[in-house]
């Protein structure tokens, strides 16, 4: 298996952009997690999502996030519009149902800088 | 709400110096509590989970436990390639069990 895919590797936009960031989880698993990166705060869960469907995103810091995942395949995070201090790694992670004893698999990540 | 704490932040250590990074939690209930290594521009990857007092689970040059309040990541005899963040993380039990609340590393470096 490829592992968790995510797209683009890194990117760099404009404050006010949208920027929308991809991820394919590993086929078969149902549960796919989007986290953000940052040195003061580490690892933060943004959103959960349990067979396509959101069950939690009490992470997302404001309503310039949103999340979507149209199919078992396929999860995408757009930010519009985007600010400085959204710059940051985010990572997408899955894994079978829920938080098993091998926790998520994560993928490389998306680094993104807002200038 | 569910906190860990890492320390030390970074350790640089000489090729063979065995050593031990620290996590300290705050949960209300632990269902879990695990240990991923992250490399340079990479996603972390899961190297174990520990799930009660008492309990130890070895990997090649590590080996981690857990006490009710922390665990221990012990690195016997480091090589350069075991050089990256080690990050620690809690699961707690409760309706919110999907959730792993992670610390902020510790940066190993193991000189040859």
């Amino acid at each position: 298996d490829a592992g968790v895919i995510q797209s683009p590797r890194h990117e760099v936009t404009e404050m006010g952009q949208e920027v929308t960031l991809r991820c394919k989880p590993i086929s078969g698993h149902n549960s796919l997690f989007w986290y953000r990166q940052t040195m003061m705060r580490g690892l933060e869960l943004l959103i959960y999502f349990n067979n396509n469907v959101p069950i939690d995103d009490s992470g997302m810091p404001e309503d310039r996030f949103s999340a979507k995942m149209p199919n078992a395949s396929f999860s995408t995070l757009k930010i519009q519009p985007s600010e400085p201090r959204d710059s940051a790694v985010y990572f997408c992670a899955s894994s079978l149902a829920g938080l098993g004893n091998y926790g998520y698999t994560f993928g490389s990540g998306t680094r993104l800088t807002v200038v | 709400e569910d906190q860990v704490t890492q320390s030390p932040e970074a350790l640089r250590l000489q090729e063979g110096e065995s050593s031990s990074l620290n996590c300290s939690y705050t949960v209300s209930g632990l269902r879990g509590l695990f240990w991923y290594r992250q490399d340079p521009g990479k996603g972390p990857e899961f190297l174990f989970t520990l799930y009660s007092a008492g309990e130890e689970k070895e990997k090649e040059r590590l080996k981690a436990t857990l006490t009710k309040k922390e665990s221990f990541l012990h690195i016997t005899a480091p090589k350069p390639e075991d050089s990256a963040t080690y990050l620690c993380a809690v699961q707690a039990s409760g309706g919110s069990n999907y959730k792993l609340t992670f610390g902020k590393g510790t940066l190993l470096t193991v000189n040859p």
